[in-house]
């Protein structure tokens, strides 16, 4: 049973680009949730999709945007990188909200 | 507001017990604890629902008290695979929007 995949693992962006980060979720799951883990700390919330909306935000600017297909795959996509914005993005999945979450193994971006 | 977790750290020999406590602000609807080890995802271990329900996938402990807004988790008879970060998720809806605390890192020796 194949868990949250993310793509791609690593990444490295020069201040200014644009990323897009992929996810498919767990079998089973429709509700895919992105966070931002800097080093040494937890996991803070982005946003949440589910049938394709944006359910729930967090405190991230507007730079930071989803999408969710109708297969329940999502992708994060940051605008105008900042070193700031350097960090582990994990995606979790689940099933409406009452179960836990299974995380991606997540992508590091690097902002240079 | 991120939760307060407590202890920042705690260091056990294998078979000791400990507890971690997580201490939020708000209503809480849920709370979520998680583990994540040097360079993995965050494995989920239990959610305690507001009402008294648990679901865990793993011989680990918990408890929730709604009106303290207060979860505890118990690591009893602690082996070495315990090791690793605890970090609580407290939500205050039913989809599950986590707020994450600092996490507690647990190192268990032989």
């Amino acid at each position: 049973d194949a868990g949250v995949t993310q793509s791609p693992t690593h990444l490295i962006k020069t201040r200014g680009q644009q990323v897009t980060l992929r996810c498919s979720p767990k079998s089973g799951h429709d509700t895919v949730s992105w966070y931002q883990q800097a080093l040494g700390q937890g996991p803070q919330f982005i946003f949440q999709y589910y049938e394709e909306e944006e359910r729930q935000r967090g405190n991230f600017p507007d730079r930071f945007s989803g999408h969710q297909f109708p297969n329940y795959s999502s992708e994060l996509n940051v605008n105008a990188l900042l070193l700031g914005d350097s960090a582990l993005y994990l995606c979790a999945s689940s099933y409406y909200g009452d179960y836990g979450y299974t995380f991606g193994s997540g992508t590091r971006l690097t902002v240079v | 507001q991120q939760p307060v977790q407590s202890p920042q750290a705690v260091i056990l020999r294998e078979g000791e017990d400990a507890v971690i406590n997580c201490s939020s602000s708000k209503a809480l609807y849920s709370v979520h604890w998680y583990r994540q080890k040097h360079g993995e995802a965050p494995v989920f271990l239990m959610i305690l629902l507001k009402g008294g329900e648990q679901k865990g996938h793993e011989k680990i402990s918990a408890s929730f008290n709604e009106k303290k807004q207060q979860s505890s988790l118990y690591l009893t008879a602690s082996q070495l695979s315990y090791s690793g970060t605890y970090f609580c998720g407290p939500a205050t809806d039913s989809w599950g929007k986590l707020q994450f605390g600092a996490g507690t890192q647990v190192v268990v020796t032989p």
